[in-house]
């Protein structure tokens, strides 16, 4: 099917463990963001990717890695999870950025215990 | 530091009534103002998206207006449905900066019957 997803759609984690989010996209944006979502907050920008073997840091990219070898895939992974990084997490992919359109994910919904 | 806030946090009405949420900004300059509506669980899917030079742009039963000068926004919804039920999102995108968009914390929508 057409579209971004992510897998996986829940996760429960321990402290210390390394966790990866899968986010890929049929549409051969360019763009691809990294956000999370917590109770109080706007969604922040983790980090953000121009193109394949491309990206930049947001607004709070400590604790997270990414990486894009391929336009469709942009997974985050969190090397040592934190209870801080209890959060729902949302992939997004756009054409460009100047008025263009960022269509988002359903979102990961990640519990580190 | 670019802010956006919005008001009411949360908001019921009842089905058919109409409802206007608000969206301040401190973002200066910026490039274009978006709504984003977020259904429980779900992404956000985008509403309407203005430019600085826009003041109004519609989208089925919403409406968006901007006024730049004063740094104020509004969604205007009309003959509300249960479907409507949902959190709506306002985003800046600063100009210069235009991957890295600026989101308020939502206006949480309650229509009931």
């Amino acid at each position: 099917d057409a579209g971004i997803t992510q897998s996986p759609r829940y996760k429960i984690t321990e402290t210390g463990r390394q966790v990866t989010l899968m986010c890929h996209q049929t549409w051969s944006h360019s763009y691809m963001f990294w956000y999370r979502q917590d109770l109080g907050h706007g969604l922040r920008l983790i980090y953000y990717s121009a193109a394949a073997d491309i990206t930049d840091k947001g607004e709070v990219p400590d604790g997270y890695v990414v990486s894009r070898s391929k336009t469709e895939n942009f997974p985050l992974t969190l090397e040592s999870a934190t209870r801080s990084q209890t959060s729902v997490y949302f992939c997004a992919s756009s054409q460009g950025v100047e008025g263009y359109e960022q269509y988002f994910g359903p979102g990961t919904r990640l519990t580190v215990t | 530091k670019n802010q956006v806030e919005q008001s009411p946090q949360s908001l019921i009405i009842l089905e058919g009534k109409n409802c206007t949420l608000q969206c301040n900004y401190t973002v200066s300059p910026f490039s274009n103002l978006r709504w984003y509506k977020q259904d429980t669980g779900r992404g956000p899917v985008s509403l309407t998206i203005m430019t600085f030079s826009e003041n109004t742009k519609s989208n089925g039963r919403y409406t968006a207006t901007l006024d730049a000068d004063t740094k104020q926004s509004s969604l205007h919804i009309t003959a509300s449905q249960l479907s409507d039920s949902a959190s709506y999102i306002c985003v800046v995108t600063p100009r210069g900066t235009a991957s890295k968009l600026t989101f308020g914390t939502g206006t949480r929508l309650q229509v009931t019957l």
